[in-house]
């Protein structure tokens, strides 16, 4: 099974200022990570898959890096409704599908 | 507009059954697999059970192989998750999920439903 292992738990940030998230595979899985975001009492949201590509009708202040075993979620200029839980996924070797155990980004 | 809405949530005492059912609408549902996960309280989410398009797999996660049985009725566009012998660990919200390829079996969750609550509990 791939573990991922999300970093930090919380980041306490500023609207306006640039969140950078963190997410370690235990295992090599070349592109096959997706991003999430799930704000509470919502549905979670498809924001990148393939590691770097953004889904249908998300902002370009989001963007995704990385291969291999280390990956990055990066959100410029934060607004308000990016405050939330983030969370790595991983579909390059499954089942089981796995997901990190998240980031909460929050106001500081 | 894709709608997934789940349904049939509850409270069970440990060792019961419950039925969870997701009804999908506003796109071909017989042409994407789908998916359930769960969210544990105060936890993170976690993938629960794949069917492929056509109704085969399905793929479990190994803490509810053998308890708990995905499926699907591509006539009525609906997708089923049979959870039998029920712990407390299994106290979640349930979300049903769509793949995003279609006619490919891919493992991203593009669409995701509003969420179930099933509570395990004497």
């Amino acid at each position: 099974e791939v573990v991922l292992t999300q970093s930090p738990a919380t980041l306490s940030l500023s609207p306006g200022e640039t969140a950078t998230l963190s997410c370690r595979a235990s295992q090599r899985i070349t592109s096959n990570l997706a991003w999430y975001q799930h704000r509470p009492g919502q549905a979670p949201r498809l924001l990148i898959y393939r590691a770097s590509t953004r889904a249908t009708d998300i902002p370009a202040r989001f963007s995704g890096s990385g291969s291999g075993t280390e990956f990055t979620l990066t959100i410029s200029d934060l607004q308000s409704e990016d405050f939330a839980v983030y969370y790595c996924q991983q579909y390059n070797n499954w089942p089981p599908l796995t997901f990190g155990g998240g980031t909460k980004v929050e106001i500081k | 507009q894709v709608q997934l809405v789940e349904s049939g949530g509850g409270v069970v005492q440990p060792g019961g059954s419950l039925r969870l059912s997701c009804a999908a609408s506003g796109f071909p549902f017989s042409n994407f697999g789908m998916h359930w996960v769960r969210q544990t309280p105060g936890k993170g989410l976690e993938w629960v059970a794949f069917i492929r398009f056509d109704g085969t797999g399905p793929f479990y996660a190994d803490s509810v192989k053998g308890r708990f049985t995905i499926s699907r009725d591509n006539g009525k566009n609906t997708l089923d998750l049979e959870m039998n012998s029920l712990r407390p660990e299994d106290t979640a919200v349930y979300y049903c999920a769509k793949d995003r390829i279609e006619m490919a079996t891919i493992g991203n969750f593009q669409h995701w439903g509003q969420g179930s609550q099933v509570t395990v509990s004497s």
